[in-house]
């Protein structure tokens, strides 16, 4: 299958400073990708979906100038958690998609913040 | 309403047993597909299977299959003589399609936690 990746697969960081965190498409063009959240024990949330060269879409409830998303080619999305505090110490996965079936995941980031 | 509906937040299986992991699911949509993904420990998420909503057939991928009742909105796992590695989270998820061509983000239930013992 194709090949997801995200940088880095673990983050610490201080309250108040902002962590980027890369997804790539290895091996194929990602017109569109996801970046969900997972909390311990808990199930994945779609927090916005990003489409290469426009403005991403966010679920409800989730803040977009906190969670900044950038989309800036085909195989590259970022998201940047900006004044991060511990309540958004979380596993942030990415996913993409080429069309309307497939999605590959990445490897997730685990983000904690001190 | 939960669009995803795993009821099984936990099962313990005996080795080289069949499993099924139940999911119902809730949609308007008749343009919509059904996923399993295995979570280990290690936190990826790793694609089993899929059902889109017009196949006629039930998706099968070597032990693993889906047993889809489209009326009924169930899409359970099954997986056959079980092995100690499966031991994993088992998350159903749904992605509804638009008329337009695109697609949404999945939809996850809160999982089941597969536990195989020797």
């Amino acid at each position: 299958g194709a090949v997801v990746s995200q940088h880095p697969s673990r983050v610490i960081c201080k309250s108040g400073t902002s962590v980027k965190i890369e997804c790539r498409s290895l091996d194929f063009q990602a017109t569109t990708m996801f970046w969900y959240r997972q909390f311990p024990k808990k199930s994945l949330m779609l927090m916005a979906t990003s489409n290469e060269g426009s403005k991403a879409t966010y679920e409800q409830g989730v803040e977009k100038d906190k969670f900044l998303i950038n989309h800036a080619s085909l195989t590259l999305s970022t998201l940047t958690v900006t004044s991060a505090h511990p309540e958004d110490s979380s596993f942030y996965i990415c996913s993409a998609s080429s069309g309307a079936y497939e999605q590959y995941f990445g490897p997730g980031t685990r983000l904690t913040v001190t | 309403a939960q669009k995803i509906t795993q009821t099984q937040p936990g099962m313990f299986v005996q080795e080289k047993e069949a499993v099924t992991l139940d999911c119902t699911y809730d949609t308007s949509d008749q343009s919509y597909g059904l996923f399993w993904y295995k979570q280990p420990s290690s936190g990826e998420m790793i694609f089993l299977i899929y059902q889109g909503s017009y196949d006629e057939q039930n998706a099968t991928e070597g032990r693993y299959s889906l047993n889809f009742q489209k009326a009924r909105k169930s899409a359970n796992l099954v997986i056959s003589a079980s092995q100690l590695g499966d031991s994993a989270m088992y998350f159903c998820a749904m992605r509804e399609y638009d008329s337009g061509g695109g697609a949404d983000g999945l939809t996850f239930g809160k999982g089941t936690h597969l536990i195989i013992q020797p």
